[in-house]
Protein backbone atom coordinates (compact mmCIF):
# COMPACT_ATOMS: atom_id res chain seq x y z
CA UNK A 1 0.00 0.00 0.00
CA UNK A 2 1.30 3.93 -0.58
CA UNK A 3 2.26 5.35 2.38
CA UNK A 4 3.21 9.11 3.10
CA UNK A 5 6.34 10.64 1.44
CA UNK A 6 9.04 12.74 2.23
CA UNK A 7 11.53 14.57 0.71
CA UNK A 8 14.16 15.34 1.34
CA UNK A 9 15.07 12.50 3.79
CA UNK A 10 17.90 14.33 5.51
CA UNK A 11 18.54 18.01 5.29
CA UNK A 12 21.62 20.16 6.66
CA UNK A 13 21.63 23.64 6.50
CA UNK A 14 23.68 26.71 8.37
CA UNK A 15 21.83 28.80 11.07
CA UNK A 16 19.86 31.62 9.21
CA UNK A 17 19.31 29.58 6.33
CA UNK A 18 16.01 28.20 4.95
CA UNK A 19 14.34 24.67 3.89
CA UNK A 20 11.78 23.52 2.62
CA UNK A 21 10.48 19.87 3.38
CA UNK A 22 7.87 18.36 1.59
CA UNK A 23 5.29 15.90 2.46
CA UNK A 24 3.08 14.02 -0.59
CA UNK A 25 -0.10 12.59 1.38
CA UNK A 26 -1.05 8.83 0.91
CA UNK A 27 -3.72 8.79 -2.52
CA UNK A 28 -7.09 10.07 -1.85
CA UNK A 29 -6.07 11.52 1.71
CA UNK A 30 -7.24 15.15 1.80
CA UNK A 31 -5.84 16.15 5.51
CA UNK A 32 -1.92 16.64 6.47
CA UNK A 33 -0.29 17.28 9.44
CA UNK A 34 3.42 18.40 10.08
CA UNK A 35 5.00 17.32 13.51
CA UNK A 36 8.39 18.24 14.89
CA UNK A 37 9.87 15.53 17.44
CA UNK A 38 13.46 16.77 19.27
CA UNK A 39 16.57 15.05 20.06
CA UNK A 40 14.81 12.04 22.55
CA UNK A 41 11.23 14.37 22.64
CA UNK A 42 7.85 13.00 21.57
CA UNK A 43 6.43 14.14 18.28
CA UNK A 44 4.92 18.11 18.95
CA UNK A 45 1.66 19.17 16.71
CA UNK A 46 2.80 22.33 14.06
CA UNK A 47 -0.06 22.55 11.78
CA UNK A 48 -2.88 20.91 9.83
CA UNK A 49 -4.47 21.53 6.48
CA UNK A 50 -7.78 20.15 4.98
CA UNK A 51 -8.79 20.20 1.58
CA UNK A 52 -5.70 23.30 1.01
CA UNK A 53 -6.88 25.67 4.09
CA UNK A 54 -5.42 25.58 7.10
CA UNK A 55 -7.25 23.32 9.92
CA UNK A 56 -5.55 23.59 13.25
CA UNK A 57 -2.52 25.22 14.64
CA UNK A 58 0.16 23.90 17.12
CA UNK A 59 3.42 24.99 18.20
CA UNK A 60 4.53 26.34 15.04
CA UNK A 61 7.12 29.44 15.32
CA UNK A 62 6.52 32.52 13.47
CA UNK A 63 9.37 31.90 11.15
CA UNK A 64 8.01 28.34 9.71
CA UNK A 65 4.94 28.63 6.96
CA UNK A 66 3.16 25.75 5.31
CA UNK A 67 0.51 25.70 2.56
CA UNK A 68 -1.05 22.83 1.17
CA UNK A 69 -1.03 22.37 -3.02
CA UNK A 70 -4.32 21.68 -5.42
CA UNK A 71 -2.89 17.98 -5.45
CA UNK A 72 -3.21 17.92 -1.59
CA UNK A 73 0.82 17.72 -1.73
CA UNK A 74 2.50 20.19 1.68
CA UNK A 75 5.55 22.16 2.02
CA UNK A 76 6.78 23.63 5.31
CA UNK A 77 8.71 26.63 4.43
CA UNK A 78 11.77 27.37 7.42
CA UNK A 79 12.99 30.56 7.55
CA UNK A 80 15.90 31.90 9.71
CA UNK A 81 17.42 28.94 10.90
CA UNK A 82 18.26 28.26 14.53
CA UNK A 83 20.48 25.52 16.26
CA UNK A 84 17.27 24.77 17.90
CA UNK A 85 15.08 23.56 14.57
CA UNK A 86 17.33 20.58 14.61
CA UNK A 87 14.82 17.94 14.39
CA UNK A 88 12.91 15.49 12.99
CA UNK A 89 9.75 16.88 11.01
CA UNK A 90 7.05 14.04 10.40
CA UNK A 91 4.31 14.39 7.65
CA UNK A 92 0.53 12.59 8.58
CA UNK A 93 -1.94 12.27 6.56
CA UNK A 94 -5.66 11.42 6.80
CA UNK A 95 -8.90 10.81 4.91
CA UNK A 96 -11.26 13.51 5.87
CA UNK A 97 -11.60 15.14 9.09
CA UNK A 98 -13.35 12.95 11.36
CA UNK A 99 -12.81 10.03 12.99
CA UNK A 100 -9.82 8.25 11.08
CA UNK A 101 -6.15 7.37 11.82
CA UNK A 102 -3.31 9.73 10.98
CA UNK A 103 -0.25 7.81 9.14
CA UNK A 104 2.66 8.90 9.17
CA UNK A 105 5.52 9.46 6.71
CA UNK A 106 9.10 8.35 7.71
CA UNK A 107 10.28 12.14 8.38
CA UNK A 108 13.39 14.63 7.48
CA UNK A 109 16.41 15.00 9.87
CA UNK A 110 16.91 18.71 9.86
CA UNK A 111 20.50 19.71 11.35
CA UNK A 112 21.03 23.02 11.67
CA UNK A 113 24.26 23.93 11.97
CA UNK B 1 -6.27 21.29 26.69
CA UNK B 2 -5.52 17.61 26.18
CA UNK B 3 -2.44 15.81 27.85
CA UNK B 4 -0.66 12.22 27.42
CA UNK B 5 1.14 10.87 30.33
CA UNK B 6 3.31 7.45 29.91
CA UNK B 7 4.47 7.38 33.67
CA UNK B 8 7.65 5.22 32.82
CA UNK B 9 10.26 6.50 30.67
CA UNK B 10 12.16 3.26 30.35
CA UNK B 11 11.44 -0.24 31.34
CA UNK B 12 13.57 -3.46 30.90
CA UNK B 13 11.78 -6.58 29.99
CA UNK B 14 13.29 -10.05 29.63
CA UNK B 15 12.49 -11.88 26.67
CA UNK B 16 9.91 -14.01 26.55
CA UNK B 17 7.99 -12.17 29.69
CA UNK B 18 4.76 -9.93 29.73
CA UNK B 19 4.60 -6.57 28.85
CA UNK B 20 2.64 -3.56 30.22
CA UNK B 21 2.88 0.16 29.11
CA UNK B 22 0.78 2.28 30.85
CA UNK B 23 -1.02 5.93 29.67
CA UNK B 24 -3.12 8.27 31.37
CA UNK B 25 -4.51 10.62 28.94
CA UNK B 26 -6.64 14.20 30.25
CA UNK B 27 -9.41 15.01 27.98
CA UNK B 28 -12.50 16.84 28.79
CA UNK B 29 -14.46 15.46 25.03
CA UNK B 30 -14.82 11.72 23.96
CA UNK B 31 -11.31 11.26 22.96
CA UNK B 32 -9.82 8.80 20.92
CA UNK B 33 -6.39 6.40 21.31
CA UNK B 34 -3.79 5.66 20.00
CA UNK B 35 -0.68 3.75 20.38
CA UNK B 36 2.36 3.89 17.95
CA UNK B 37 5.65 2.93 17.86
CA UNK B 38 9.03 4.08 16.89
CA UNK B 39 12.52 2.29 15.93
CA UNK B 40 15.75 4.48 16.33
CA UNK B 41 15.69 6.59 13.46
CA UNK B 42 12.96 5.73 11.61
CA UNK B 43 9.09 7.33 11.68
CA UNK B 44 6.17 6.31 13.89
CA UNK B 45 3.80 2.84 13.00
CA UNK B 46 0.63 2.55 14.24
CA UNK B 47 0.32 -0.47 16.33
CA UNK B 48 -3.57 0.14 17.13
CA UNK B 49 -6.13 2.83 17.66
CA UNK B 50 -9.39 3.18 20.11
CA UNK B 51 -12.14 5.13 19.11
CA UNK B 52 -15.20 3.52 20.73
CA UNK B 53 -17.16 -0.06 21.05
CA UNK B 54 -15.08 -2.87 22.51
CA UNK B 55 -12.96 -1.57 25.01
CA UNK B 56 -10.17 -4.05 23.96
CA UNK B 57 -7.94 -3.41 21.31
CA UNK B 58 -5.69 -5.73 19.05
CA UNK B 59 -3.27 -4.97 17.31
CA UNK B 60 -0.61 -5.69 15.20
CA UNK B 61 2.89 -7.76 16.07
CA UNK B 62 0.84 -9.25 18.90
CA UNK B 63 -0.36 -5.92 20.96
CA UNK B 64 -3.40 -5.27 22.54
CA UNK B 65 -4.51 -2.46 24.77
CA UNK B 66 -7.50 -2.18 27.16
CA UNK B 67 -9.36 1.26 27.18
CA UNK B 68 -10.72 1.99 30.96
CA UNK B 69 -12.62 5.38 30.83
CA UNK B 70 -13.00 5.33 34.53
CA UNK B 71 -9.21 5.53 35.06
CA UNK B 72 -8.40 7.51 31.86
CA UNK B 73 -5.69 4.48 30.60
CA UNK B 74 -4.92 3.26 27.56
CA UNK B 75 -2.37 0.81 28.62
CA UNK B 76 -0.62 -1.51 26.21
CA UNK B 77 0.31 -4.90 26.96
CA UNK B 78 1.91 -7.78 25.21
CA UNK B 79 2.01 -11.89 26.71
CA UNK B 80 4.89 -12.36 24.97
CA UNK B 81 8.02 -9.71 24.07
CA UNK B 82 10.41 -10.64 21.29
CA UNK B 83 13.67 -8.66 21.21
CA UNK B 84 12.40 -7.06 17.69
CA UNK B 85 10.24 -5.51 19.94
CA UNK B 86 13.06 -2.53 22.00
CA UNK B 87 11.93 0.54 20.50
CA UNK B 88 10.25 4.07 21.81
CA UNK B 89 6.23 3.29 22.03
CA UNK B 90 3.99 6.52 22.43
CA UNK B 91 0.62 6.86 23.44
CA UNK B 92 -1.39 9.58 21.60
CA UNK B 93 -4.53 10.86 22.32
CA UNK B 94 -6.88 12.99 19.51
CA UNK B 95 -10.02 14.60 19.70
CA UNK B 96 -13.62 13.91 18.58
CA UNK B 97 -14.92 17.46 18.19
CA UNK B 98 -18.58 17.76 16.88
CA UNK B 99 -17.10 20.71 14.55
CA UNK B 100 -15.02 18.60 12.69
CA UNK B 101 -11.56 19.68 11.77
CA UNK B 102 -8.03 18.53 11.39
CA UNK B 103 -6.93 18.82 15.14
CA UNK B 104 -3.23 17.27 15.71
CA UNK B 105 -2.23 14.49 18.19
CA UNK B 106 -0.94 14.95 21.59
CA UNK B 107 1.71 12.85 22.55
CA UNK B 108 2.83 11.08 25.61
CA UNK B 109 6.96 11.47 26.30
CA UNK B 110 7.37 8.20 25.39
CA UNK B 111 8.57 4.43 27.03
CA UNK B 112 11.55 3.47 26.18
CA UNK B 113 11.28 -0.33 25.89
CA UNK B 114 14.49 -2.76 26.47
CA UNK B 115 14.80 -6.23 26.30
CA UNK B 116 17.47 -8.13 28.06
CA UNK B 117 17.80 -11.71 26.25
Amino acid sequence: AAGVIQSPRHLIKEKRETATLKCYPIPRHDTVYWYQQGPGQDPQFLISFYEKMQSDKGSIPDRFSAQQFSDYHSELNMSSLELGDSALYFCASRAGTGIETQYFGPGTRLLVL
Amino acid sequence: AQSVTQPDIHITVSEGASLELRCNYSYGATPYLFWYVQSPGQGLQLLLKYFSGDTLVQGIKGFEAEFKRSQSSFNLRKPSVHWSDAAEYFCAVGAVESGGGADGLTFGKGTHLIIQP
